[in-house]
């Protein structure tokens, strides 16, 4: 498809047990963000690729959280030892690297529910 | 602490009327500036963005204003409909990082 693809949509867990979230940016993006959105919250940054490496993981709440990227294209963010207050939607956006003024934007998928029971 | 802030959580316009969001954010190495909209259950969607060399961006029915020295920027929509009904974000970023840093959004209702 032409957008960023993520899956799965809707997760149900229970605390305790691991979760994988997938992120298939635009083809040809080089950068690629992933955020939070807990409920009532803003956009919470956790982390962003600039082709396979990491340059800030600033965002991610615990060591709990990881996530890698691979062939500079789809991205796996991982969160073990789910916690009830890890629910929230998982927003993942990718884009061109920024070249100057009114580049860079950033392309949102539809984002993957996370519930915690 | 919250570099982007967004102080109002909703805002109701009648349809026609223009709506204004505002925007405030306190790091002066914020070079880029982005709108974004979201719908329920959507991802968010890019609406009109403003780098630091202009202070004003215009698309359609969509300006965006940016006042550096007050580190405040806001976004118009003339005439509001009621399909703006949605929760618009204010992003910032800094070319040196290219992490863009979310508001906390802004409910915008429009009434028929």
């Amino acid at each position: 498809g032409a957008g960023v693809s993520q899956s799965p949509s809707n997760k149900v867990t229970e605390k305790g047990k691991d979760v994988e979230l997938r992120c298939d940016p635009i083809s040809g993006h080089t950068a690629l963000y992933w955020y939070r959105q807990s409920l009532g919250q803003g956009l919470e940054f956790l982390i962003y690729f600039q082709g396979n490496s990491a340059p800030d993981k600033s965002g991610l709440p615990s060591d709990r959280f990881s996530a890698e990227r691979t062939g500079g294209s789809v991205s796996t963010l991982t969160i073990q030892r789910t916690q009830q207050e890890d629910s929230a939607v998982y927003l993942c956006a990718s884009s061109l690297a920024r070249q100057g003024p009114n580049t860079g934007e950033l392309f949102f998928g539809e984002g993957s529910r996370l519930t915690v029971l | 602490d919250q570099q982007v802030k967004q102080n109002s959580p909703s805002l109701s316009v009648q349809e026609g009327r223009i709506s204004i969001l505002n925007c405030d954010y306190t790091n002066s190495m914020f070079d880029y500036f982005l709108w974004y909209k979201k719908y329920p259950a959507e991802g968010p969607t890019f609406l009109i963005s403003i780098s630091s060399i202009k202070d004003k961006n215009e698309d359609g029915r969509f300006t965006v204003f940016l006042n550096k020295s007050a580190k405040h920027l806001s976004l118009h929509i003339v005439p509001s409909q009621p399909g703006d009904s949605a929760v618009y974000f204010c992003a910032a970023s800094d070319i040196g990082t290219y992490k863009y840093i979310f508001g906390t959004g802004t409910r915008l209702k429009v009434l028929a």
